[in-house]
Parts: structure tokens; sequence; C-alpha cells
């Protein structure tokens, strides 16, 4: 079936480093979100790429739709804190159904 | 607005216990989801409903039942609980069908012994 393939499964960085994270599939997806769950908490939405080629940022989050429409990339810039939590990549497969990849679990050291 | 939230936190059953998680949300949102999550995986879909009175069923449905006799409330029962069920269990709801716009429950943590 449909599997989304997220790496690096987890993350150690120091305070104010850039963070880069991936997501990727053999299946072709029309779209691409990006979630952030704290901890404790519920997933959040980020970022959402509806475009191969699309780039878009929220803040010190870029995100970026793969041109082969395989994969997306997610970058935070000058990590703080309170990143830490767990991204994940989830796409919607048609319907109400949407997959999500396993997970980056970020660290971040002050 | 509260959001989406589930009732209880936590819950710990012995096997072959039955309960009944609960899900409401204050958004008048039409579609409502039940997904679990397990260590170093991602959310999984066991069931979703459209609309009030309708449900449907996700990716992994087996051994769980789900009622949604009210628009905002979305109830998601365990008959007769396995071990293998254990895990965090999240509501979600949405305006659209579109992936892009679920609200997300804060959880809930079944240990099933």
């Amino acid at each position: 079936g449909q599997q989304l393939n997220q790496s690096p499964q987890s993350m150690f960085i120091q305070e104010g480093e850039d963070v880069s994270m991936n997501c990727t599939s053999s299946s072709i997806f029309n779209t691409w979100l990006w979630y952030k769950q704290d901890p404790g908490e519920g997933p959040v939405l980020l970022i959402a790429l509806y475009k191969a080629g699309e780039l878009t940022s929220n803040g010190r989050l870029t995100a970026q739709f793969g041109i082969t429409r395989k994969d997306s990339f997610l970058n935070i810039s000058a990590s703080i804190p309170s990143d830490v939590g767990i991204y994940f990549c989830a796409s919607n497969t048609g319907g109400f159904k949407t997959i999500f990849g396993a997970g980056t679990r970020l660290f971040v050291k002050a | 607005n509260a959001g989406v939230t589930q009732t209880p936190k936590f819950r710990v059953l012995k096997t072959g216990q039955s309960m009944t998680l609960l899900c409401a949300q204050d958004m008048n949102h039409e579609y409502m989801y039940w997904y679990r999550q397990d260590p170093g995986m991602g959310l999984r879909l066991i069931h979703y409903s459209v609309g009030e009175g309708t449900t449907a069923k996700g990716e992994v449905p087996d051994g769980y039942n789900v009622s949604r006799l009210k628009k905002q409330n979305f109830l998601l029962g365990l008959e007769s609980a396995a071990p293998s069920q254990t895990s965090v269990y999240f509501c979600a709801s949405s305006y659209s069908r579109l992936a892009d716009t679920q609200y997300f429950g804060p959880g809930t943590r079944l240990t099933v012994l």
C-alpha cells in the first residue's frame, strides 16, 4: 500500500542551528502536509502544499513539494527550544483518508 | 471555543473489558475521524464520519465500533479490549473533506493489560 517514509527518525541539534527533514514515497501525491506534535498533544498543521515545485513558508519553517510529486522537504531555520516535538508529513490518498509518515523527532539543546 | 476535546485522557483496561472514548467538537464540523498512534508509526485512520448518523471504515477498523448520533460527538467503542489495542487515540474534525482542514484533539492514552 501507499507509504510515507520520513528521515531522519530523530535529530539532536543545538539551539540556533538549521534543520532539514524529508518525506518520500514510491507513490505520487497531490497534496503534502506537515504537522507538528508537541508532547502530550495532538498534531497541529504547519504547512500545506498543493502543487509540484511549490515552496511555502510559515515563519522560520519552509516546506517544498517535490517536482516528482513523490517527496517533500521541511526546513526549520535558527531552531529554538520550543521547536522540540515530532514532525509528521502526511498526504491525502483520496476521499477522506490521510496517511502519515512515522515522524521525525526533534530535540533542541539550549 | 474548546475545539476538539477527548474523554478520558488516560485509561487502563484489562483484556476483555469494554469502554467508550468520547470526542466532542464545538466548531460545527461535518467530518470527524478517529486515529490511533503507535510508537514508531504515523497516525492510522480507524473510522470516520461524514455527517451525523453516518460512519465508515478507515485503514484499521477491526475491533472498534463508532457512532455519530449527534453532529458534535463521535464515539469510539472497544467491545472486548485486547493488548494490541494499547495505543494513543486521537480524534479529529474538519469542515471539508480536505486533509489540511483537520483539527486534532489532545489524545487518549489507552493501556490494555
